[in-house]
């Protein structure tokens, strides 16, 4: 079985720009989970989405946002890069066991 | 914040030594689940346990839960130099929106 997909691994993107991110859960899976990770920093709770509507965002501006697509895949788009934005994303996925989490291995994004 | 903090932030150890590390939270959880995460990559859950248990084991790692000073360990027996790694704790708490919180991890160093 096929874990989380992320994708890119790496991201260089220039400040001002849009960065798009995607995430394929696991097979079965219906719930994406986006986290930041930002050197030093721990896990930030960015956006869950489940059966295609986003259920729950945290603390961050709307330049951050994203979609769930029928195949309950996802994509997490951050407008108008600031340095700051330059963190690993982490995607994670969940079924009918709400507590069990899979995660993928990340994308890298930096910001210049 | 609800994010919890880990004690200690670093750890050096020596091959065949325990390793314990501390969890803090700030509210009431449904479960407290660790993982850990190599080299700044994905995160692979270890082990979950729930606000009614005390105490839970899986192969060299024993998980305490002290609900009443919200507090967490993981011990991981006879260290290996595989372990090291990065190791969070996370929390999830009844109308949390089914996200998880992290703490802010402890960096385990198992020396040969």
């Amino acid at each position: 079985e096929a874990g989380v997909t992320q994708s890119p691994t790496h991201l260089i993107k220039t400040r001002g720009q849009q960065a798009t991110l995607r995430c394929s859960p696991i097979s079965g899976h219906t719930s994406v989970y986006w986290y930041q990770q930002a050197l030093g920093l721990g896990l930030q709770f960015l956006l869950w989405y489940d059966e295609g509507e986003e259920r729950n965002r945290g603390n961050f501006p709307p330049r951050f946002s994203g979609r769930q697509f029928p195949n309950y895949s996802s994509e997490l788009n951050v407008n108008a890069l600031e340095l700051e934005d330059s963190a690993l994303y982490l995607c994670a996925s969940n079924g009918l066991n709400l507590w069990s989490y899979t995660f993928g291995s990340g994308t890298r994004l930096t910001v210049v | 914040s609800q994010q919890g903090e880990e004690d200690p932030q670093a750890l050096s150890i020596q091959e065949g030594e325990n390793a314990t590390m501390n969890c803090s939270y700030k509210t009431s959880i449904n479960n407290l689940q660790w993982y850990r995460q190599n080299s700044g990559r994905g995160l692979v859950h270890l082990i979950l346990i729930r606000s009614n248990e005390r105490e839970k084991h899986s192969g060299r790692l024993r998980v305490t839960l002290d609900t009443s000073k919200k507090s967490s360990s993981l011990l991981i027996t006879a260290s290996r130099a595989a372990d090291t790694a990065s190791y969070f704790c996370a929390t999830a708490f009844t109308g949390g929106g089914n996200k998880l919180t992290f703490g802010t991890g402890t960096q385990l160093k198992v020396e040969l």
